[in-house]
């Protein structure tokens, strides 16, 4: 069974619009931490944002926010009035803790491109 | 404060070639992981060394191995390529114990196998 599902393989916007990229995860731990990960053409995986399981206050980083709601197992990021940068391909992960350590699981994927 | 660096960047190997793979952790971090990500199978998790020694090891096949030396760097190897080790690994370390923030990654590296 999948662990993060990002069901949409690829958006595309306008410049402008709001965009916000789903995520659902499942795990049976009680501690647990979700990430999303932006990655440019440049192939790096950039970090965005890290959650712990036990704080589920919604984050608002300039354009950038995040809602996260763990009575639907859901991790969503909305990018406001998006822009071209903005376009690369993000991943939401979640990390379970194994052998003392918490290995990242990552979504699909989900391919932004934001047109002029 | 420099970030993961891995080398080279790209490489183009012949099928039953070996390879090495170089990643060098942010300073201070002592946990190393190793992933490959390809279009079809998306981002899977090969290993994680910390403090020299495999700590988690994902689904792959004996061919992929790592170590890690004593200044937290890591190397893996991938013996007898085959066309579908074609991908891009990437590297990714992180403090490997107390209050976990998540990993740093690497710009990785592209392996193409012909």
């Amino acid at each position: 069974a999948q662990k993060v599902t990002q069901a949409q393989t690829e958006i595309s916007v306008v410049e402008k619009e709001d965009v916000t990229l789903d995520c659902v995860y499942e795990t049976r731990d009680t501690t647990y931490y979700l990430f999303w990960y932006k990655q440019p053409p440049s192939g790096e995986l950039v970090f965005l944002i890290r959650r712990n399981s036990f704080d589920e206050q919604n984050e608002i980083s300039g354009r950038y926010s995040w809602n996260f709601q763990k009575s639907t197992s859901s991790f969503n990021f909305t990018i406001t009035a998006s822009q071209v940068v903005d376009s690369a391909v993000y991943f939401c992960a979640l990390s379970e803790a194994r052998r003392g350590s918490y290995i990242p699981t990552f979504g699909r994927g989900t391919s932004l491109i934001v047109h002029p | 404060k420099a970030g993961v660096t891995q080398t080279p960047r790209y490489l183009i190997k012949t099928r039953g070639q070996q390879v090495t793979l170089s990643c060098s952790p942010i300073s201070g971090h002592r946990s190393v992981s190793w992933y490959q990500q390809t279009p079809g199978q998306g981002l899977q998790f090969l290993f994680e060394y910390f403090s020299e020694t495999q700590r988690n090891k994902g689904n792959f096949p004996g061919r992929f191995s790592g170590r890690q030396f004593s200044n937290s760097r890591s190397e893996m190897n991938v013996s007898t390529l085959e066309l579908g080790d074609s991908a891009l690994y990437l590297c990714a370390s992180s403090h490997g114990q107390g209050d976990f923030y998540g990993y740093t990654f690497g710009s990785g590296t592209r392996l193409t196998v012909v």
